[in-house]
């Protein structure tokens, strides 16, 4: 099983209103990863967790919350997003802790879309 | 900072060309350098991971080439068909900004049936 699975696919939601991201894998991977990504843009990473702690966060806005329950899943948390929030957020996840090996691949779920109005 | 450059932005192609896709990058110092695959409003499936010790990798219809003193990668596609049609993204895997994987923009390609 290869697969990185991701939902909900897509999300509308209110300025107010408190929502989650849920991503899930059975690889035994312990990297694990988001991403957000705009129309026509790269993905930019916005937090890794290795062995299921918070080893990178870029500088992401506190209304984006992740959250590893365990080695399978990853969570993102959302509260008080704004338009601008607006994206294709993907989850990815890797064999080996993200800053010691050259060779590992990302496996990258289908993503949700999410629309903040 | 690594920056990531794809070129030509977007392509249009007949079935049955074959084409090459570009990218470059500005800090050579990478571990490796991987094409994805991303259909609209989809995730990115890889296609081909190139190691820094390798100069190239194959799969079917698909050839990357890694020059990294240059700063240069190629994905060359033989014999495109209209299923190909999909942005191609370029990321390299560095040791400046902390490991991180660097993405470029893309080339969105279209093969014309």
């Amino acid at each position: 099983d290869t697969e990185v699975t991701q939902t909900p696919k897509h999300l509308v939601m209110g300025m107010t209103n408190k929502k989650s991201l849920k991503c899930e894998q059975h690889m035994g991977h312990r990297a694990m990863y988001w991403y957000k990504q705009k129309a026509k843009k790269p993905p930019e990473l916005m937090f890794v967790y290795s062995y299921e702690k918070l080893s990178i966060n870029e500088s992401v806005p506190s209304r984006f919350s992740p959250e590893c329950p365990n080695s399978s899943l990853l969570n993102l948390h959302l509260h008080a997003l704004q338009p601008e929030d607006s994206a294709l957020y993907l989850c990815a996840s890797s064999h080996l802790p993200y800053d010691r090996d050259s060779e590992e691949t990302q496996y990258f779920g289908p993503g949700t879309r999410l629309l903040v109005l | 900072k690594q920056e990531v450059t794809q070129i030509p932005a977007a392509l249009s192609v007949p079935e049955g060309e074959n084409l090459v896709l570009n990218c470059s990058f500005t800090d050579s110092a990478i571990y490796n350098l991987q094409w994805f695959r991303q259909d609209p409003g989809k995730g990115l499936t890889s296609l081909l991971l190139i190691q820094s010790s390798q100069r190239e990798q194959t799969s079917g219809r698909l050839n990357a080439s890694l020059d990294k003193s240059s700063g240069r990668s190629t994905l060359y596609i033989a014999a495109s068909q209209p299923g190909d049609s999909a942005t191609y993204l370029c990321a390299v895997k560095g040791s400046t900004g902390g490991f991180k994987t660097i993405f470029g923009a893309g080339t969105r390609l279209f093969v014309k049936a």
